[in-house]
C-alpha cells in the first residue's frame, strides 16, 4: 500500500460544484501539502500544514479551502470549481526534521477536470 | 529562497552518462541543493541531496563546487526507463520547496 494515499485518482465535474479531494499517509509525518501541476510545468503550492492546528496559504491559495481532520489526513475544496482549476493535483508530506532535510513524499495524484 | 536555472529539455542514448546542470546564483547559506526526478501521471520522487563537494548514491552524483552557484546531476548509463523530468531545488525545508518546469529528459533506444 502506498505511503501517501490520494482519492479520488481522478474526477470530472462541472463548473460551480463542489469538489473535495482527499489525502491520507502513514508515515507518520507532521507536515502535510498540497500541490498543483499544469501541463508542462512545475508544481505550485496551495497550502500547507506544519501540524493539525497549523494551516497556511502556500503561492496559489485562491479558490481552495483545506482541513487538517486528524495528522494522517489532508483535505483540499473547491467550493466552486472552474474550468482553469483543472490540474493535476498532489499531497505530500514531510518530516520536520532529519535528513534529507525537507524530504518530501508525494501522493499518486488526483486528476481534476472542469467542465 | 534560490531561484533555480536549468534546461529544459536534453536528449540522450541508452548507455550514456547524463549529466544536467542547474544555476542556483543566489542560494542561501542554509540551502541544500535537491534533485527530484518526476515520471509522467506520478508524483516527484527524491533522487538525491548535497550541500558541497560531491555526494553519490545508487541512483545518481551530485557534484557542487566550492562557490555552491551551480551544481550538476550526473546519470550514470540511462536507460530508457531514465525518461522523466528532472527538478533542481534549493530549499531548507518541505515548504519552501519550489518546483520550477525542471528538465525533461529523454532516452532514446
Amino acid at each position: 500500500d502506498a505511503d501517501v494515499t490520494q482519492t479520488p485518482r481522478n474526477r470530472i465535474t462541472k463548473t460551480g460544484k463542489r469538489i473535495m479531494l482527499e489525502c491520507s499517509q502513514t508515515k507518520g509525518h507532521d507536515r502535510m501539502y498540497w500541490y498543483r501541476q499544469d501541463p508542462g510545468l512545475g508544481l505550485r503550492l496551495i497550502y500547507y500544514s506544519f501540524d493539525v492546528k497549523d494551516i497556511n496559504k502556500g503561492e496559489i491559495s485562491d479558490g481552495y479551502s483545506v482541513s487538517r481532520q486528524a495528522q494522517a489526513k489532508f483535505s483540499l475544496s473547491l467550493e466552486s470549481a472552474i474550468p482553469n482549476q483543472t490540474a493535476l493535483y498532489f499531497c505530500a508530506t514531510s518530516e520536520g526534521t532529519g535528513s534529507p532535510r525537507g524530504e518530501l513524499f508525494f501522493g499518486e495524484g488526483s486528476r481534476l477536470t472542469v467542465l | 529562497l534560490a531561484k533555480t536555472t536549468q534546461p529544459i529539455s536534453m536528449d540522450s542514448y541508452e548507455g550514456q552518462e547524463v549529466n544536467i546542470t542547474c544555476s542556483h546564483n543566489n542560494i542561501a547559506t542554509n540551502d541544500y541543493i535537491t534533485w527530484y526526478q518526476q515520471f509522467p501521471s506520478q508524483g516527484p520522487r527524491f533522487i538525491i541531496q548535497g550541500y558541497k563537494t560531491k555526494v553519490t548514491n545508487e541512483v545518481a552524483s551530485l557534484f557542487i563546487p566550492a562557490d555552491r552557484k551551480s551544481s550538476t546531476l550526473s546519470l550514470p548509463r540511462v536507460s530508457l526507463s531514465d525518461t522523466a523530468v528532472y527538478y533542481c531545488l534549493g530549499n531548507t525545508g518541505g515548504f519552501k520547496t519550489i518546483f520550477g518546469a525542471g528538465t525533461r529528459l529523454f532516452v532514446k533506444a
